[in-house]
């Protein structure tokens, strides 16, 4: 079946810095999105992205569906920022198939 | 706003046990799903349901079944609770399938002794 990496693993910033982060997924998609899941373990989808550039506010991705790649950008980023981003695809199989996340901490 | 809500935010079960988890979502969605999550493996799928009384088996259904009798809730059953079962369970709903949003509830962390 597919298969789905995000990265990194684990990412650490200061409040106010930029980051990015990658989805490389193993076969076409018709769908891809991007999640965020705050401490609390709530799920909140931010993209509904299988081609092109999205953006809202201090969040933008871009998915390039021929190099099967995603990246989520997230500027001067807020320590509310701070949970796990997950990248899912779905290749018509009917389901999504998750990546394993990136886990964000944004320090004060 | 979707609304999806889970019956338990946290629930203690003991071994053997039947356990029924329900979710509901209010935005007369077609389809919900049921994943399980757990460190290192991410989210799972159990079980989906496109329509009323139907329902399709996800990557992990063993020791899981569902019941779908209205629109608007989705019920996860273990038949007979067993401790590997541990785990975050998260509901979700969309309107048009997998090709689409997809809106999840706040999660019920499932413990078996």
């Amino acid at each position: 079946g597919i298969q789905v990496e995000q990265s990194p693993p684990d990412l650490i910033l200061q409040e106010g810095a930029n980051s990015t982060l990658r989805c490389n997924f193993s076969d076409s998609v018709n769908n891809l999105q991007w999640f965020h899941q705050n401490p609390w373990g709530q799920l909140i989808n931010l993209f509904y992205i299988p081609s092109g550039t999205k953006q809202n506010g201090r969040l933008s991705a871009t998915t390039v569906a021929t190099e099967r790649y995603s990246l989520l950008y997230i500027s001067s980023s807020q320590t509310t920022d701070s949970g796990v981003y997950f990248c899912a695809v779905d290749n018509q199989g009917g389901k999504l198939i998750f990546g394993q996340g990136t886990e964000l901490s944004v320090k004060p | 706003d979707v609304k999806v809500t889970q019956s338990s935010r946290y629930l203690v079960k003991r071994t053997g046990e039947k356990v029924f988890l329900e979710c509901v979502q209010d935005m007369d969605h077609e389809n919900m799903f049921w994943y399980r999550q757990d460190p290192g493996l991410g989210l799972r799928l159990i079980y989906f349901s496109y329509d009323v009384k139907m329902k399709e088996k996800g990557d992990i259904p063993e020791g899981y079944s569902v019941s779908r009798e209205k629109k608007e809730r989705f019920s996860l059953i273990l038949e007979s609770a067993s401790t590997n079962q541990t785990s975050m369970y998260l509901c979700a709903s969309s309107l048009l399938g997998t090709t689409d949003t997809q809106y999840f509830g706040p999660g019920t962390r499932l413990t078996v002794l």
